[in-house]
C-alpha cells in the first residue's frame, strides 16, 4: 500500500466548531488532493496542491481551506463546521499524469 | 467545466455473465483517464490508466478501452469478488486536477 495516512479516522463535532483533518504521505508525491464522498455525488474535489504552499480550489471548496507547509502533509480545515459538511473525506496523492493513491478516509459527523 | 458520466448507476450480474460499464466524458484536452475500484468503507484502488484513443489495458477479468468520447470497462465471466463500485476519473487541461464520475455499483451473484 502507498504510504498515505489520514487522521483522525472518525470524528464527531458540533456545528460551528473548527475542524482540521490531516493527510500525511511518505511517498514524496508532488500532488495531494482532498475529496469528499457523499451518496449520489461520488467523489468531489475540495482542494488540491501541486507543491509546497501551492494550492488550488476544486468544485466544492466553499467552507474549506487547506495548507501545505511540507511536502508530506496536507491539512484540510473546516473553519466553522456545518451539518452539510457531514461526509467521508478522502485524501489522495499522485505524480503528474499518474494514478492516485487514496487514504483510508475520515468519517466526519457534524451534529 | 469537465464532466464525467458513468452508466449504469448499478448493475447486477450472475456469476459468469459478461458485461460492460460505460464512462463518457466532456473535457478540454484529455490527458488521462483512470479506472478505480472501491470496496465499501475503503478508499478507491487504482485499476487502469488510458492516455489516448484506441488504447486498451487488461487485468485478469477486466479490460478497459478508450475512444475520443468514452471509455468502457469490460468484465468477462465475473465472480462474486468483483462486486464493488467502479469509478472513472479524468485529468484534463493544463493542471493535474482529477474529476471523478459517480461510479457504477456492480453486484455479482453466485
Amino acid at each position: 500500500d502507498a504510504g498515505i495516512t489520514q487522521s483522525p479516522r472518525h470524528k464527531v463535532t458540533e456545528t460551528g466548531t473548527p475542524v482540521t483533518l490531516r493527510c500525511h504521505q511518505t511517498e514524496n508525491h508532488r500532488y495531494m488532493y482532498w475529496y469528499r464522498q457523499d451518496p449520489g455525488h461520488g467523489l468531489r474535489l475540495i482542494h488540491y496542491s501541486y507543491g509546497v504552499k501551492d494550492t488550488d480550489k476544486g468544485e466544492v471548496s466553499d467552507g474549506y481551506s487547506v495548507s501545505r507547509s511540507k511536502t508530506e502533509d496536507f491539512l484540510l480545515t473546516l473553519e466553522s463546521a456545518t451539518s452539510s459538511q457531514t461526509s467521508v473525506y478522502f485524501c489522495a496523492i499522485s505524480d503528474l499524469l499518474a494514478e492516485a493513491f487514496f487514504g483510508q478516509g475520515t468519517r466526519l459527523t457534524v451534529v | 467545466e469537465d464532466q464525467v458520466t458513468q452508466s449504469p448507476e448499478a448493475l447486477r450480474l450472475q456469476e459468469g455473465e459478461s458485461s460492460s460499464l460505460n464512462c463518457s466524458y466532456t473535457v478540454s484536452g484529455l490527458r488521462g483517464l483512470f479506472w478505480y475500484r472501491q470496496d465499501p468503507g475503503k478508499g478507491p484502488e487504482f485499476l487502469f490508466t488510458l492516455y489516448s484513443a484506441g488504447e486498451e489495458k487488461e487485468k485478469e477479468r477486466l479490460k478497459a478501452t478508450l475512444t475520443k468520447k468514452e471509455s468502457f470497462l469490460h468484465i468477462t465471466a465475473p465472480k462474486p469478488e468483483d462486486s464493488a463500485t467502479y469509478l472513472c476519473a479524468v485529468v484534463a487541461g493544463g493542471y493535474q486536477k482529477v474529476t471523478f464520475g459517480t461510479g457504477t455499483k456492480l453486484q455479482v451473484i453466485p
